[in-house]
């Protein structure tokens, strides 16, 4: 199983893009990077996936570099309501990825 | 469509009691999944159900079963709850196509507390 690494904490402003980096150093050639949101007392919410380079959607963007050893979550100008806990996920079925401790993300005004 | 449902939102236990978590799904998808999440923690995985009619144990199994009664339906028992199960319980679904990993829809979670 790939395991992630990713800042435990971020802190930003209002209208900033925030960048959240997360490294999968031993991801193999079928897995997939997914990214999942959690507020408090929900349960996560699925945000993008990829495989390499870029994907965007409406709400964010995923930069994964050629060697796939890392990939970054992009959120242009958060908000208040982007507070939450990221989790980034490496793996090829869902049974096989495991959620870590995720990055905790607070936006101040 | 309301999605994952889950039932109940909270229970408290006494140690050595049972109880059954009700989790089902309107989106047609073949599997589901139970996780744990534990204070400041991630989600750990407790068993899965890939296509109706199969279960298998996730990461952290001992102390629970599951049954798959039907596509819709996915449930998590305790039979003898210990406080080291006290947690929030989430259900998932997702529309598993083999090789692809497919985004996953969780339940609003039931808070369990065993004294």
């Amino acid at each position: 199983l790939a395991k992630t690494t990713q800042p435990i904490s971020m802190d930003s402003y209002e209208g900033q893009e925030v960048n959240i980096t997360c490294s999968h150093n031993n991801i193999a050639t079928n897995d997939y990077i997914t990214w999942y949101q959690q507020f408090p007392s929900q349960g996560p919410r699925f945000i993008i996936q990829g495989y390499k380079t870029k994907v965007t959607n409406e709400v964010a963007s995923l930069f994964i570099p050629a060697d796939r050893k890392s990939s970054t979550l992009s959120l242009p100008r958060v908000s208040l309501s982007d507070t939450a806990v990221y989790y980034c996920l490496v793996g090829d079925k869902n049974n096989d990825m495991r959620f870590g401790a995720g990055t905790r993300l607070t936006v101040k005004p | 469509n309301a999605g994952v449902t889950q039932t109940p939102k909270f229970q408290v236990l006494k140690t050595g009691q049972s109880m059954t978590l009700q989790c089902a799904q309107d989106m047609n998808h073949n599997s589901m999944y139970w996780y744990r999440q534990d204070p400041g923690m991630g989600l750990r995985l407790i068993y899965y159900s890939a296509s109706e009619g199969t279960t298998d144990k996730g990461e952290v199994p001992n102390g629970y079963n599951v049954s798959r009664l039907n596509k819709r339906e996915f449930s998590l028992r305790l039979e003898s709850a210990a406080p080291s199960q006290t947690s929030v319980y989430f259900c998932a679904s997702s529309f598993f196509i083999a090789g692809k990993t497919d985004t996953q829809y969780f339940g609003p979670g039931t808070r369990l507390t065993v004294l």
